[in-house]
């Protein structure tokens, strides 16, 4: 069956430091992946969505890759801040647009001022 | 606000009674989700409709659980009977039905039975 893997359930960071997380899948053989953020008691906020045929997509402090042949995206936040603290989900998909997400258990940041 | 609106934001209920959610999706979204999430878990997907069609249930959902979406528009999430495993957040999503998929949340409802 499909399972994803985020690396670890909390990942404490010290502020201005580059924050890297995890996102393992088996299983798949996804099109794209995309990242949301999820702040406690409110909905996912989708950030980035990286295609097969990327290596790297990059948003201001944000910067994803995605590797096919690991089966791994890597999720990271640069020059990282307070304000970055917050649940990270990965979301690989498939090819078929009509399939709903599914989900990693997500990883909580907490940057540490 | 134009985005994914969910009504009521808590509800608190006793073991056998029934509730209803309402979510109101973006207004161009053909496509409507529902999820439930649980403490320290990514949303679990129960449901989707295309327009009023619902094209797709989770084996997650019970025959306790039925949603509608009657328009195209809003969409409703019933519970009936409910057991104090349903307590959970209930995340409503919309899309544009586009391959990419990217889905846009609501707040969610969060269940609490008693």
């Amino acid at each position: 069956s499909q399972k994803i893997e985020q690396n670890s359930e909390a990942l404490n960071i010290q502020e201005g430091k580059t924050a890297t997380l995890t996102c393992n899948y088996t299983n798949y053989s996804p099109a794209y992946l995309q990242w949301y953020r999820q702040d406690p008691g409110r909905g996912p906020v989708f950030l980035l969505l990286i295609r097969e045929n990327e290596k790297e997509k990059r948003k201001e402090r944000l910067k994803v890759t995605f590797d096919t042949t690991l089966k791994q995206s890597l999720f990271h936040i640069t020059a990282s801040q307070p304000a970055d603290s917050a649940t990270y989900l990965c979301a690989p998909r498939p090819y078929s647009g009509n399939t709903p997400l599914v989900f990693g258990k997500g990883t909580r940041l907490s940057v540490i001022a | 606000d134009t985005g994914v609106s969910q009504d009521p934001r808590h509800k608190i209920t006793k073991r056998g009674q029934n509730v209803t959610f309402r979510c109101d999706p973006i207004s161009e979204h053909n496509r409507l989700y529902w999820y439930r999430q649980t403490l320290g878990q990514g949303p679990e997907f129960l449901t989707y409709f295309q327009n009023e069609a619902q094209l797709e249930k989770s084996r997650l959902l019970s025959d306790r659980f039925s949603a509608e979406r009657p328009k195209g528009s809003f969409s409703t999430l019933e519970i009936q009977r409910t057991e104090q495993g349903d307590s959970a957040m209930y995340l409503c999503a919309s899309s544009l039905g586009r391959d990419e998929n990217i889905q846009y949340f609501g707040a969610g409802t969060r269940l609490s039975v008693l």
